[in-house]
């Protein structure tokens, strides 16, 4: 169960466009649509802003989408605003029936 | 409203053991699967267990398989976690999590509501 892998960091200017890729193995985000990606501000709960690849659950700006492409999911969020800044984490059914996550993105809106 | 509302943290030494608690509250509890996902200090979430509407189907992270247990009750509407043979990289801040359903169907692996957390740390 080795943790998907993010890159540690991302930046991007107000307006910009950025994308945060994970990537597993055939085992986990590659074999199964059943990838999540979660918004966490500091000191809070984590938020869920993408379900199964690229659907969002009700109330989610429609800024944030999500795709895959073989063993690598990405969350792609445009018009980027300050509210954005946060760390983001990836998340994948496997083939052992787990959950694993990824090590997780900060977000630094300049 | 939604309400998970984590108990049963604090501080123990390696080797001793520890039960969560997670009083849901604000939703039909016995009709979500239920997870428990952990964050040590400064770092990044961990999935480590999850347990089904009906308690037919548990799962474990690797890390945890054998010495913790979930359970639930449902008349109760609590999620439980026992926690044996503590180490110190269990030490984190553990969040009760449900697992997200619109009104017609459940999505494996997202979570849509977290509690506040409790922390556990274990050191001598």
């Amino acid at each position: 169960q080795s943790a998907l892998t993010q890159p540690a960091s991302v930046s991007g200017s107000p307006g910009q466009s950025i994308t945060i890729s994970c990537t597993g193995t055939s085992s986990d985000v590659g074999g199964y649509n059943y990838v999540s990606w979660y918004q966490q501000h500091p000191g809070k709960a984590p938020k869920l802003m993408i379900y199964e690849v690229s659907n969002r659950p009700s109330g989610v700006s429609n800024r944030f989408s999500g795709s895959k492409s073989g063993n690598t999911a990405s969350l792609t969020i445009s018009g980027l605003q300050a509210e954005d800044e946060a760390d983001y984490y990836c998340s994948s059914y496997t083939s052992s029936s787990t959950w694993v996550f990824g090590g997780g993105t900060k977000l630094t809106v300049l | 409203e939604v309400q998970l509302v984590e108990s049963g943290g604090g501080l123990v030494k390696p080797g001793g053991s520890l039960r969560l608690s997670c009083a849901a509250s604000g939703f039909t509890f016995s009709s979500y699967s239920m997870n428990w996902v952990r964050q040590a200090p400064g770092k990044g979430l961990e999935w480590v267990s999850s347990i089904s509407s009906s308690s037919s189907y548990i799962y474990y992270a690797d890390s945890v398989k054998g010495r913790f247990t979930i359970s639930r009750d449902n008349a109760k509407n609590s999620l439980y976690l026992q926690m044996n043979s503590l180490r110190a990289e269990d030490t984190a801040v553990y969040y009760c999590a449900r697992e997200y359903c619109s009104s017609t169907s459940c999505y494996t692996g997202a979570i849509d509501y977290w509690g506040q957390g409790t922390l556990v740390t274990v050191s001598s």
